[in-house]
C-alpha cells in the first residue's frame, strides 16, 4: 500500500542551527502534503499545507520565515526549521492525501514522524 | 471552525474488556480518521471513514454523519493495544483537525 516516509526519524541539534526534515510519498504522487507539530501531551496541530510548485500555506501563528517549506517534486516536501531554539523541540509529522484521477480521495497517509530536540 | 472532541481523555481497563472511544465534531466533514500513536510518537492510520462502519481484526469504527459522531471499539482488549488513539476530522477544505487523543492503558 501507499507509504509516506520521513527522514530523519529523530534529530538532536544545538540552538541556532537549522534542521531539514524530509517527507516522501513512496509509491504515489502527492501534489499536496501537510505538516503537523505535536508538543508533549498535546494534540497534533496543522502547521502548513505544502503545494508542489507553489508557495506553502501557513496556519495562523506559524512563522513562515522560521519554518521553510519546499515542495520541489511530486514525491518530496521538506520542512526546514531555521535557527532552531529549545522551544521548537517537538514531534513533526507530515501527511499526504492520495489523488485518484486528479481528485483528492479521502485517503490520507501519515508519515512516522520526526522527533526534534534542540539543546 | 471545526472542533473535534474526544472522550474519555484517559482510559484504563483490564485485558479482555470491550473498549469504546468517542469522537464528536462540529462541522461537515469529508472523512474522519482514527489514528493510533505509540510511545515514541509513531502514528499508524487505523481507519478512514466517511459513512457507516468498518472492521479490521478486533477494531471496529463507526460514524454517524447526522449526529457528527464517531466511535472506535476494541474487542478483547490486550496490553499491546495500549496507546493514544486520535480522532481526526478532515474538513471540506481538506484540512485535518485532530482531537486531543485518548490515552488507553490495558492492564494484563
Amino acid at each position: 500500500g501507499a507509504v509516506v516516509s520521513q527522514h530523519p526519524s529523530w534529530v538532536i541539534c544545538k540552538s541556532g542551527t537549522s534542521v531539514k526534515i524530509e517527507c516522501r510519498s513512496l509509491d504515489f504522487q502527492a501534489t499536496t502534503m501537510f505538516w503537523y507539530r505535536q508538543f508533549p501531551k498535546q494534540s497534533l496541530m496543522l502547521m502548513a499545507t505544502s503545494n508542489e510548485g507553489s508557495k506553502a500555506t501557513y496556519e495562523q501563528g506559524v512563522e513562515k520565515d522560521k519554518f521553510l517549506i519546499n515542495h520541489a517534486s511530486l514525491t518530496l516536501s521538506t520542512l526546514t526549521v531555521t535557527s532552531a531554539h529549545p522551544e521548537d523541540s517537538s514531534f513533526y509529522i507530515c501527511s499526504a492525501p492520495k489523488l485518484a484521477g486528479g481528485v483528492f480521495t479521502d485517503t490520507q497517509y501519515f508519515g512516522p514522524g520526526t522527533r526534534l530536540t534542540v539543546l | 471552525k471545526n472542533e473535534v472532541e474526544q472522550s474519555p481523555q484517559n482510559l484504563t481497563a483490564q485485558e479482555g474488556e470491550f473498549i469504546t472511544i468517542n469522537c464528536s465534531y462540529s462541522v461537515g466533514i469529508s472523512a474522519l480518521h482514527w489514528l493510533q500513536q505509540h510511545p515514541g510518537g509513531g502514528i499508524v492510520s487505523l481507519f478512514m471513514l466517511s459513512s457507516g462502519k468498518k472492521k479490521h481484526g478486533r477494531l471496529i469504527a463507526t460514524i454517524n454523519i447526522q449526529e457528527k459522531h464517531s466511535s472506535l471499539h476494541i474487542t478483547a482488549s490486550h496490553p499491546r493495544d495500549s496507546a493514544v488513539y486520535i480522532c481526526a476530522a478532515r474538513g471540506r477544505d481538506d484540512k485535518i483537525i485532530f482531537g486531543k487523543g485518548t490515552r488507553l492503558h490495558i492492564l494484563p
